[in-house]
């Protein structure tokens, strides 16, 4: 069994949609949570972080944790097509970021 | 972009041949990692320098050599690949000095072996 699930997708949703992308881990020592965008023809940057549980804002993107379920997710409100890429999960138990474990990834298309 | 450039950004070569992966950081950063990229597969961390020292070698095939003259720079050297060693190679770079779960990535080099 792989240490962090993610949801495999791909996911096709048009223009302003509420999109959810969801990743399930199994190590409870995990406590600093990522979310990575990777545009076609380009390495992934680092979009949201959040340490140990609770939600995260950040204009149209919320990044939730629940360590009791292990379970944490990226809310997208009103998509837009700009925002058409995979999206990366990671999640690392301390603060050395060559620790840090990678979900496969789900792809996302927003249609206009 | 990110700061951190690889180059060449598209690599096509034969099993016999021997070719090298550059990348290098604007960043100030001291730690370095090469990671490979498959469809479908997370992402593999392969090798990890910290001050220049490797820290890290996640049992890659002794065809792959990493080299890291200096904190800014990361090579990765290739000989005799197979065809299964296609992927995208990305370089990333991180600031370990107190603590940081944040990587920096390069765009990758797009490897294929013929």
């Amino acid at each position: 069994q792989k240490e962090v699930e993610q949801d495999p997708g791909p996911l096709s949703v048009p223009e302003g949609a509420i999109v959810s992308l969801n990743c399930t881990y199994s190590n409870s020592a995990f406590q600093y949570f990522m979310w990575y965008r990777q545009y076609s023809r380009k390495g992934p940057e680092l979009l949201m972080y959040t340490y140990s549980s609770g939600n995260k804002e950040d204009g149209r993107f919320t990044a939730q944790v629940d360590k009791s379920s292990k379970y944490i997710s990226l809310f997208i409100r009103d998509s837009q097509p700009s925002d058409s890429a995979t999206y990366l999960c990671a999640m690392s138990a301390g603060t050395n970021a060559g620790k840090s474990t990678f979900g496969d990834g789900t792809t996302l298309t927003v249609k206009p | 972009e990110t700061g951190v450039t690889q180059t060449p950004r598209h690599l096509v070569m034969g099993m016999t041949n021997k070719k090298s992966l550059k990348c290098e950081q604007h960043l100030g950063h001291n730690a370095m990692y090469w990671y490979k990229q498959s469809a479908k597969k997370p992402l593999e961390l392969m090798f990890v320098y910290n001050f220049k020292e490797q820290t890290e070698n996640n049992s890659v095939p002794s065809r792959f050599s990493p080299e890291c003259p200096n904190s800014s720079h990361l090579f990765l050297h290739l000989h005799t690949l197979q065809p299964e060693d296609s992927a995208l190679y990305l370089c990333a770079s991180s600031h370990e000095r107190g603590g940081s779960y944040e990587q920096y990535f390069g765009p990758g080099t797009r490897l294929t072996v013929t």
